[in-house]
């Protein structure tokens, strides 16, 4: 049962135009939410995230945007550039009330910005 | 201050094989997370240590086990391999508080 999705496996998008990545969640229980950067061969990398009592959070040129009675989140990336072409992991976490603090990945959108 | 690093980066092992994985944490991280990511899928829980003691687990079988060392360094230890336990294998650090997750590159595992 998949808790965090990702509808969309790819996006291409011009350089300078705006990548908007979409994310679903279904387990109400999940409070913070992180999108994380993936290059092939590395790791991946945060690069913004959200509390549940908010519904928006900038940074630069990345902003997420949380609609809570929806269960979805965004995140857009003004201008895109070429450098952004990467897989984008949507997270989430949830309090279970223990501390176990896991990440519950959805399976990645790949961005392609093109020159 | 150093990222979180793994070893090794490659690994080939025949099924029914045994294998270590090792991760060390970065400097000041005192919980240590283990997650496998399959071909096309996002990072799968594995594990989660703090203070040398499993402090969560996802949906694997006992057969995937761990270790947390008093510097903090995690091994995961996978026994009886099978084909699908292919997969990168991703260690992540962090502080007690749950938002600082740093990733390290991986292991990549082939089993055959």
């Amino acid at each position: 049962d998949q808790q965090v999705k990702q509808n969309s496996p790819s996006l291409s998008v011009q350089e300078g135009r705006i990548s908007i990545l979409n994310c679903d969640y279904t387990n109400s229980m999940f409070d913070y939410f992180l999108w994380y950067k993936k290059y092939p061969a590395e790791g991946p990398t945060f690069l913004i995230s959200i509390s549940s009592i908010k519904d928006k959070n900038e940074d630069g040129r990345f902003t997420v945007f949380l609609n809570k009675s929806a269960k979805h989140l965004s995140l857009h990336i003004v201008p895109s550039q070429p450098g952004d072409s990467a897989v984008y992991f949507c997270a989430a976490i949830g309090n279970s009330g223990g501390s176990n603090y896991k990440l519950t990945f959805g399976k990645g959108t790949l961005l392609t910005v093109n020159p | 201050e150093t990222g979180v690093t793994q070893s090794p980066t490659h690994l080939i092992k025949t099924r029914g094989q045994q294998v270590t994985l090792r991760c060390s944490s970065q400097s000041g991280h005192n919980t240590v997370s283990w997650y496998q990511q399959a071909l096309g899928q996002g990072p799968q829980f594995i594990f989660q240590y703090y203070r040398e003691e499993e402090n969560g687990r996802g949906n694997f079988p006992p057969r995937f086990s761990g270790l947390q060392f008093p510097n903090y360094s995690s091994e995961l230890n996978v026994n009886a391999l099978e084909l699908d336990d292919s997969a990168l294998y991703l260690c992540a650090s962090s502080p007690r508080d749950r938002y600082g997750y740093t990733f390290g590159s991986g292991t990549r595992l082939t089993v055959v």
